[in-house]
């Protein structure tokens, strides 16, 4: 069975902090990993990545994929306040026998609280 | 607002009724996707359309489950006979085809059910 997961479920940081999350996966027909950001509403988009150790950053996020390990880690630093949310792994599987559509499977995601 | 958009955005019902949700993709997507996410947990597919076609559908989509996109553009997701089970947030997505096999699936506000 595919699956997603991701620690820890829940980090509480002072502002400031640098913080990592994990996530690993088992599915098949891996494609992509994307991480996305969610404050009690729909996600929002923040990564996709494709390639092995290839480093996306945007401000003080990064992200980094270990196909071989199947892993993927989120950093943000210098947290603020306003970076509390839920953050969420999801891997982006090609539907078997077809190559133009797929589906996304997610993790549970981690709960992000930063204090100021 | 040229996003995706569902309604209603909160449903209360008794055990047992029929509930009907909307979902308006981005207006060029013509790929449009149901996930579920119930508290604490990352969103579950639940089916894809593309254009009118369904094309995939998750054992998690019941038979008390139905979803239709009738002209390849709003879609709707009925569930008959409603159980406890069944409170969660719906999401909707839309995506395109343009482009290379991914292509960033946005997300609506979802709908909210609880079911007493």
């Amino acid at each position: 069975e595919d699956k997603v997961v991701q620690s820890p479920l829940s980090l509480v940081v002072h502002e400031g902090d640098t913080v990592t999350l994990n996530c690993s996966y088992e599915v098949t027909n891996f494609r992509s990993l994307l991480w996305y950001k969610q404050e009690k509403k729909a996600p929002t988009f923040l990564f996709m990545l494709t390639s092995s150790g290839i480093e996306k950053k945007s401000g003080r996020l990064s992200s980094i994929l270990d196909k071989k390990e199947l892993f993927s880690i989120l950093n943000i630093t210098a947290t603020q306040t306003g970076d509390s949310a839920v953050y969420l792994c999801a891997v982006y599987q090609v539907v078997a026998g077809g190559t133009s559509y797929g589906k996304l499977t997610f993790g549970q995601g981690t709960i992000l609280t930063v204090h100021p | 607002d040229t996003g995706v958009s569902q309604n209603p955005r909160h449903k209360i019902t008794k055990r047992g009724q029929n509930v009907t949700f909307r979902c308006d993709p981005i207006s060029e997507h013509n790929r449009l996707y149901w996930y579920r996410q119930t508290l604490g947990q990352g969103p579950e597919f639940l089916t894809y359309f593309q254009n009118e076609a369904q094309l995939e559908k998750s054992r998690l989509l019941s038979d008390r489950f139905s979803a239709e996109r009738p002209k390849g553009s709003f879609s709707t997701l009925e569930i008959q006979r409603t159980e406890q089970g069944d409170s969660a947030m719906y999401l909707c997505a839309s995506s395109s085809t343009w482009g290379g096999a991914y292509n960033e699936q946005f997300f609506g506000p979802g709908t909210r059910l609880t079911v007493l």
